[in-house]
């Protein structure tokens, strides 16, 4: 099983900074990398397909690198909405998840 | 808009099998190269896939649940349905049905969840 490690675990950013968030990959899963956001109560919500194509209607704020083991997904300028849980996924070998990085209001 | 709804028991006892459908609207389950999954997270955990079916019935498992997992798909209906057997209290979790395209893929179009808990 591909294990995904995701850090920080946690990250406390104000309205307007950058967030950069990693997932590492326990061994290579090409470009076969997504990366997912979800609210309280909600289902994850698709960001960003193959480690750097947004999806449909995803701002341009959202963008994601990488390849191999390791990845980063960026936002460039928070907005309010923004404060979630961000979860990567991995295509590779099955479907895996990583443990989430939790984006909270300091 | 295609839309997914999951539909099952809130509760089921330990060592009973869990049984749960999914419903989608809006667009065609027999549409080619599109897989549907189920996925679950457990309270305040990550996500955990379960496993996908294709149209024609081919299915495919996550390696861990294999032995007590069945997904099954009834294109009359645009349903398709997860059995996990044998369930235990580590089996509660949100579940959620979702799209994906290719045998695996990331999941485009998610359910809105359904919690199911296991306890007598």
């Amino acid at each position: 099983e591909i294990v995904l490690t995701q850090s920080p675990a946690s990250l406390s950013l104000s309205p307007g900074e950058r967030a950069t968030l990693s997932c590492r990959a326990s061994q290579s899963v090409g470009t076969y990398l997504a990366w997912y956001q979800q609210k309280p109560g909600q289902a994850p919500r698709l960001l960003i397909n193959d480690a750097s194509k947004r999806a449909t209607g995803i701002p341009g704020r959202f963008s994601g690198s990488g390849s191999g083991t390791d990845f980063t997904l960026t936002i460039s300028s928070l907005e309010p909405e923004d404060f979630a849980v961000y979860y990567c996924q991995q295509r590779s070998t099955w479907l895996t998840f990583g443990g989430g990085t939790k984006v909270e209001i300091k | 808009q295609l839309q997914l709804q999951e539909s099952g028991p809130g509760l089921v006892k330990p060592s009973e099998t869990l049984s749960l459908t999914c419903t989608v609207s809006g667009g065609s389950i027999s549409t080619t190269s599109y897989y549907w999954a189920w996925i679950r997270q457990a309270p305040g955990k990550g996500l955990e896939w379960i496993g996908s079916i294709y149209y024609t019935g081919s299915t495919n498992y996550n390696p861990p649940l294999k032995s007590r997992v069945t997904i099954s798909v009834d294109t009359s209906k645009n349903q398709f349905s997860l059995r996990l057997s044998s369930v235990t209290a580590a089996d509660t979790a949100v579940y959620y049905c979702a799209r994906h395209q290719g045998v695996v893929g990331a999941n485009d179009y998610w359910g809105q969840g359904t919690l199911v808990t296991v306890s007598s």
